[in-house]
């Protein structure tokens, strides 16, 4: 099992720059979610996928985020344009209805 | 999802039971009580969940009381790879297996040689 890849493992960009960030799941889980963790809030879920259609997107920020699903293997979340407030660590999860979710080693962003 | 109290830090010594409590007092019927631990730059790792009898894995024991007010993680022998963040998450079982898991700021464990 070669659980939840996200990459980059880092990034580092200027603002205005787009970024885009990488999860291929655990093969078949059929729930994906996209978690923001900072110092000031902590761990935040931004989105959630089931069967690669968005559930729930009430925690992205703002517009200048969002995330596909296009397949069951892999999702983006794009950051268009980049503000250094989007400074943090992302993670990935994935989960079943059966087993508790699984999460990413993250891909930590840093906005210049 | 019902909100849960942790203590933001605890020691423990290695070999030793680290005993994490944690307070739920308005969680639903229908809502489990899971853990999460979070090793430094690492993501979070599923330890433990449980509804109302205390549960038991390779990895802790949980036990809840039985008004489900509360809840103890037992770390059985703290090594000093246990240092990490634990979380306490209270979430009905649709939601927290296929949905939102709500993270609060944890129990920052140190254990010590």
């Amino acid at each position: 099992d070669a659980g939840v890849i996200q990459s980059p493992r880092h990034e580092v960009t200027e603002m205005g720059q787009e970024v885009t960030l990488r999860c291929k799941p655990i093969s078949g889980h059929d729930y994906l979610f996209w978690y923001r963790q900072t110092m000031m809030r902590g761990l935040e879920l931004l989105i959630y996928f089931n069967n690669n259609v968005p559930i729930d997107d009430s925690g992205m920020p703002e517009d200048r985020f969002s995330a596909k699903m296009p397949n069951a293997s892999f999702s983006t979340l794009k950051i268009q344009p980049s503000e250094p407030r989007d400074s943090a660590v992302y993670f990935c999860a994935t989960g079943t209805g059966a087993q508790p979710q699984h999460f990413g080693d993250g891909t930590r962003l840093s906005i210049l | 999802d019902a909100k849960t109290t942790q203590p933001p830090s605890m020691d423990c010594a290695e070999g030793r039971a680290a005993n994490l409590p944690c307070n739920h007092s308005t969680i639903s019927g229908n809502e489990y009580v899971y853990w999460y631990r979070q090793i430094h730059s690492q993501g979070p790792q599923y330890i433990i969940h449980g509804l109302k009898n205390n549960e038991t894995n390779e990895m802790a024991s949980l036990i809840i009381t039985e008004d489900r007010k509360s809840s103890t993680l037992i770390l059985p022998h703290a090594t000093l790879r246990d240092t990490a963040v634990y979380y306490c998450i209270v979430s009905a079982f649709r939601s927290s297996n296929t949905g939102k898991l709500i993270f609060g700021q944890g129990t920052t464990l140190q254990v010590k040689p």
